[in-house]
């Protein structure tokens, strides 16, 4: 688990509110996740990114914008979310996109929109 | 299509006994097929993986399953539970190829343990 870390642990926010989600890798993988996990829900993916480039976004909407600056670090930013945006948003790393590479995952960002 | 589908969305064994969690898949190719756990406020952990080599998988703290392709079937076992198994558990399977790996989750069970 401290391979990934997340920032923040918990978050609430007003549906007005502009805010971003950390995630920091120290494992010097090349491919880092964004994905979504809520009641009751199986985990979505959200955003791929490989080698610093997004190489997939799962038809996530615009109020969610993530960025990669650099192989170690992807942020989630948020702004103006709806309450069923409410859930847990998780960040994985694995070395690469291979379909048999391990993802590793971080605690996860609880986030709560009011 | 890929998909991934855990029969049981709650399994609740008695400390001691055995744990069996199923799970079946769906892949048009030969899948990867991964089961991770979670306990509560954390994040995922890999229990194991099955990669195309030997269909017996063991993993962590006394985990394994069997990939059996006949019945597209990958079900996770234990010969007995503990307390700190209770947890969430998904069955997962990577429907990529190449460099393309992509998860698909399964719904989840919940293990629960009782003394």
């Amino acid at each position: 688990e401290t391979g990934v870390t997340q920032t923040p642990r918990h978050l609430v926010m007003g549906m007005t509110n502009k805010k971003s989600l950390k995630c920091e890798q120290h494992l010097g993988h090349n491919a880092m996740y964004w994905y979504k996990q809520s009641a009751k829900k199986p985990l979505e993916l959200m955003f791929v990114y490989s080698l610093e480039e997004r190489v997939e976004n799962n038809s996530v909407p615009s109020r969610f914008s993530p960025e990669c600056p650099n192989s170690s670090h992807l942020f989630l930013h948020l702004h103006t979310l709806q309450p069923e945006d409410s859930a847990l948003y998780l960040c994985a790393s694995s070395q690469d996109r291979r379909p048999d590479e391990t993802q590793y995952f971080g605690p996860g960002t609880r986030l709560l929109v009011l | 299509a890929q998909s991934v589908t855990q029969l049981d969305s709650h399994v609740s064994v008695s400390e001691g006994t055995p744990v069996l969690l199923r799970c079946n898949y769906s892949s048009s190719y030969s899948p990867s097929l991964f089961w991770y756990v979670q306990h509560p406020n954390k994040g995922l952990q890999l229990l194991l993986k099955y990669t195309s080599a030997a269909t017996l998988v063991k993993g962590i703290n006394g985990f394994e399953a069997e990939f059996k392709k006949s019945e597209t079937s990958f079900h996770l076992t234990k010969p007995s539970a503990h307390m700190s198994d209770a947890a969430e558990y998904f069955c997962v399977v990577n429907v990529g190829w190449s460099n393309t790996g992509k998860l698909i989750f399964g719904q989840g069970t919940t293990l629960q343990v009782k003394p």
